[in-house]
């Protein structure tokens, strides 16, 4: 079993359109990052989010913290075709930095 | 800016066989991994070394050996290759071992075992 469970596992849209990816699980995270990876590449930090509630921006994405530390979200507004990719969220238990990562959400963006 | 090497970036491997996977990052970071990539699964942790002369496990070490030979380079070694590992291999290092630093991650090792 996967300690953070991403929804959706997958996701097709048009361009232009808004999105929502979640991260969940039942074990409180110190820290909770998000990556995107494109095919062939490693994934590429986005944010790290380590306060409860907190919200970051960064362009068009918005990503939050849940308040108990267990969830996080990450918006997309007008999503554009570069926004294509493997989105992943990792958290981290304790002081030490060792990221678990959920399965991810692939998100497709048509022109 | 190199980032993270990792070499090779491809492999195929027969039941049996050994090999070392390389890593080496050029940005005076104190902590790196190794996960493993598998479809439906995310990236899950091998080993780690929080810095330099240190090793851990991690979720899925079995299997698996590491060497972290200096602070730039960290290598993995499959003994005696099952197809079970086959799977993308990726390295990653952070400044520090504290959780709120990110990772920089390789381009992958696609390893094959049949």
């Amino acid at each position: 079993t996967q300690l953070l469970e991403q929804s959706p596992q997958f996701l097709s849209i048009q361009e232009g359109e808004n999105l929502t990816v979640y991260c969940n699980s039942s074990s409180v995270f110190s820290s909770l990052q998000w990556y995107r990876q494109e095919p062939g590449e490693g994934p590429v930090l986005l944010v790290t989010v380590v306060t409860g509630g907190e919200v970051k921006k960064l362009k068009r994405l918005t990503f939050q913290f849940g308040d108990a530390r267990k969830d996080s979200s990450l918006h997309i507004t007008a999503a554009q075709p570069g926004d294509t990719g493997l989105y992943l969220c990792a958290g981290a238990r304790g002081n030490f930095n060792k990221f678990y990562f959920g399965s991810g959400t692939k998100l497709n963006v048509k022109p | 800016n190199a980032g993270v090497t990792q070499t090779p970036k491809f492999q195929v491997l027969k039941t049996g066989q050994s090999m070392t996977l390389q890593c080496a990052q050029d940005m005076n970071h104190n902590s790196m991994y190794w996960y493993r990539q598998d479809p439906g699964m995310g990236l899950r942790l091998i080993y780690y070394s929080a810095s330099e002369g240190t090793t851990d496990k991690g979720e899925v070490p079995n299997g698996y050996n590491v060497s972290r030979l200096n602070k730039r380079e960290f290598s993995l070694r499959l003994e005696s290759a099952a197809p079970s590992q086959t799977s993308v291999y990726f390295c990653a290092s952070s400044e520090r071992s504290q959780n709120n630093y990110g990772y920089t991650f390789g381009s992958g090792t696609r390893l094959t075992v049949v």
